[in-house]
């Protein structure tokens, strides 16, 4: 069971550049989420999708796209990337749950992108 | 969750000893609190969770303790080992707001000195 994959996990762009980023869930979770992390900051969420052909803005959305077209990929684009969008992305999954236990994130290993 | 800052909090014990980590929280409609934890180049691993309706909730090694008066939540692990040496964060979740309801903290940057 791989649970939360990423790839690539090493990226550097040059400014204007683009790139995706994807995430790959064998899970079966309808939930699936795209965050950035900071030095010194807590996760940011940019995008999320509470299912297939779904998705919805986050905290830090600006500079991003998603798209979900299957149940257990979620890919982050970068159109134009620039040295601001240098971070450590990490996508995650859960199932959906209601009030019951299950709302666990599961959270892949991360995706390190440097933009010149 | 916490106030962002600059500087992630540092708590250093010794191997062996018990530590606390701790974590205010915003929202008192939260309904779960989890704890992670994340090792130098790794996504955050779950460690344990808590209802809004309890107190207190044990696992293995790790305590959750919730205290909803304050609004603070603590974490402590006991017997602290080399491999406990990470940055452990809480997160809090609004079930009622659907997907968008995951809140982190900054994170408490623990080291074990041997």
């Amino acid at each position: 069971n791989a649970g939360v994959t990423q790839t690539p996990k090493f990226r550097v762009l040059k400014t204007g550049q683009s790139m995706t980023l994807l995430c790959a869930q064998d899970m079966n979770h309808e939930y699936m989420y795209w965050y950035r992390q900071d030095p010194g900051m807590g996760l940011r969420l940019i995008h999320y999708s509470v299912g297939e052909g779904t998705t919805a803005k986050g905290e830090v959305p600006d500079g991003y796209n998603v798209s979900r077209l299957k149940k257990q990929n979620f890919l982050l684009g970068l159109e134009s990337a620039a040295p601001s969008q240098t971070s450590v992305y990490f996508c995650a999954s859960r199932s959906w749950s209601g009030k019951s236990s299950g709302n666990t994130i599961y959270f892949g290993e991360g995706s390190w992108l440097t933009v010149v | 969750g916490e106030s962002v800052g600059l500087h992630l909090p540092t708590l250093s014990v010794q191997e062996g000893d018990n530590s606390i980590i701790n974590c205010a929280y915003s929202n008192s409609a939260s309904d779960y609190f989890i704890w992670y934890k994340q090792e130098s180049g790794k996504g955050p691993q779950f460690i344990i969770d808590i209802r809004s309706n309890m107190d207190k909730r044990q696992g293995q090694r790790v305590t959750v303790l919730l205290n909803k008066t304050v609004k603070h939540l603590s974490l402590q692990i006991a017997a602290t080992q080399p491999g406990d040496s990470a940055v452990y964060f809480c997160a809090e979740i609004l079930l009622q707001t659907g997907a968008n309801n995951l809140f982190f903290g900054t994170g408490t940057r623990l080291t074990v000195i041997p």
